[in-house]
């Protein structure tokens, strides 16, 4: 079936430090993928996507890659922050709007 | 902000008792997506509204439903509560053109089943 998962469920890193958030995914048609932040008692925050045509999209401080060969996607977030304190989601899609997520990675982010 | 709304905030009901949230989507979108998370889980994909009519459904049963209305706002009916139907859940609305579009999450509904 269809499958998301995440490499570490815990990131920890010192403010200033670039973080780097991993996530697998199973499904080979999916064409869509999206990074999300969650923060406690409120619902995912968009950060960035990328569409299975392209390897690299930058953001502000946010970087995602994609490898297809191996159904890898990353998250880098430069400069870390406290405030990027949260839980982060991978989702993919496979076109028409049903996402599936991952159970998502803690980055916890020291002063 | 994204410009999506859900109400109430918290609810607690008992089991066998039924449920209905509501969601208020970002203005001029025109697909409505519901998810349930689970405490310390993704969300799971529950179904999807686009112009008012069922547009996808994932592994729930028949007595997760809903509805979509013209002015794009939508509701979650739950019935016959389980007590592993407490979870957290999110409506995400969209305008969809047709690729893959950007979907933006309202806060929750917490939902507590006794």
């Amino acid at each position: 079936g269809e499958s998301v998962g995440l490499h570490l469920p815990t990131l920890s890193v010192q403010e200033g430090d670039n973080s780097i958030i991993n996530c697998a995914y199973s499904n080979s048609a999916s064409d869509y993928f999206i990074w999300y932040k969650q923060e406690s008692g409120k619902g995912p925050q968009f950060i960035i996507d990328i569409r299975s045509n392209m390897d690299k999209r930058q953001g502000q401080r946010v970087t995602v890659l994609l490898n297809k060969t191996v159904k890898h996607l990353s998250l880098q977030i430069a400069a870390t922050q406290p405030g990027d304190s949260a839980v982060y989601f991978c989702a993919e899609g496979t076109g028409f709007q049903k996402l599936v997520f991952g159970t998502g990675t803690r980055l916890l982010v020291s002063p | 902000e994204t410009g999506v709304t859900q109400s109430p905030t918290h609810l607690i009901k008992t089991r066998g008792q039924q449920v209905t949230l509501r969601c208020s989507s970002q203005s001029g979108h025109n697909t409505v997506s519901w998810y349930q998370q689970a405490l310390g889980q993704g969300p799971q994909f529950i179904f999807q509204y686009y112009r008012e009519e069922e547009n996808g459904r994932g592994n729930f049963p028949p007595r997760f439903s809903g509805l979509q209305f013209p002015n794009y706002s939508s509701e979650l009916n739950v019935n016959a509560l389980e007590l592993d139907d407490s979870a957290l859940y999110l409506c995400a609305s969209s305008l969809w053109t047709g690729g893959e579009d950007t979907q933006y999450f309202g806060p929750g509904t917490r939902l507590t089943v006794l």
